[in-house]
């Protein structure tokens, strides 16, 4: 049973270009959450979405930022015209339909996004 | 809004000593857990304590939680080396969903 993947591991933008980050949920997990680390600080969230719904976005920037979880395949975190401050490193973690109650929110190992 | 506040921000102890780290919290939560990082990577489960629960083990660490104070500490016993790393408390509100809000974590060096 495969973690929560992610990829890329690692992706350079130039400024003004676009970074799709993808995240695949664990077998059997519908809930998605994407947190933002920037360096030396902890995690911070943006957004909740389950299949096709977005739950809560109450950390998500309002502008450039967006983010989606299809009915297939991966949530996508997209963020337009990339800034140096982008720069971070990006954490997608999922939980089971029954939420979290009993269990953690299992994470994947990020995407650390550099933009020069 | 932070739901997690770590304390203290960062502690430097020898190998062998224990280290203690403490999380406050705002609001009530249906569970608190505990994340390890270590420099640039990614985060490690470590425990998970409910809120019906006063105190958890797992090894040489020891979380308790205090509902009434809305805080909780983790203990480290008989620290190693590779200990060293940042260490996260991360609150599951009660909301009409599971939200998880993490604190901003304690730096542990532990010094061979």
């Amino acid at each position: 049973n495969a973690g929560v993947m992610q990829n890329p591991r690692h992706l350079v933008r130039r400024r003004g270009q676009e970074a799709r980050l993808r995240c695949s949920p664990m077998k059997g997990h519908s809930h998605v959450y994407w947190y933002r680390q920037l360096p030396e600080e902890g995690l911070k969230f943006m957004v909740y979405l389950q299949k096709e719904n977005i739950i809560d976005e109450s950390g998500m920037p309002k502008e450039r930022f967006s983010a989606e979880f299809p009915k297939e395949g991966p949530s996508i975190l997209r963020i337009q015209q990339v800034v140096r401050g982008d720069s971070a490193a990006y954490f997608c973690a999922s939980s089971p339909l029954e939420g979290l109650l009993n269990t953690e929110a299992f994470f994947g190992q990020g995407t650390r996004l550099t933009v020069v | 809004s932070q739901q997690g506040e770590e304390d203290p921000q960062a502690l430097s102890i020898q190998e062998g000593e224990n280290a203690t780290m403490n999380c406050s919290y705002k609001t009530s939560i249906n569970n608190l857990q505990w994340y390890r990082q270590n420099s640039g990577r990614g985060l490690v489960h470590l425990i998970l304590i409910r809120s019906n629960e006063r105190e958890k083990h797992s090894g040489r660490l020891r979380v308790t939680l205090d509902t009434s104070k809305k805080s909780s500490s983790l203990l480290i016993t008989a620290s190693r080396a590779a200990d060293t790393a940042s260490y996260f408390c991360a609150a599951s509100q009660k909301t009409s969903y599971d939200k998880v809000i993490f604190g901003p974590g304690t730096s542990l060096s532990v010094i061979p």
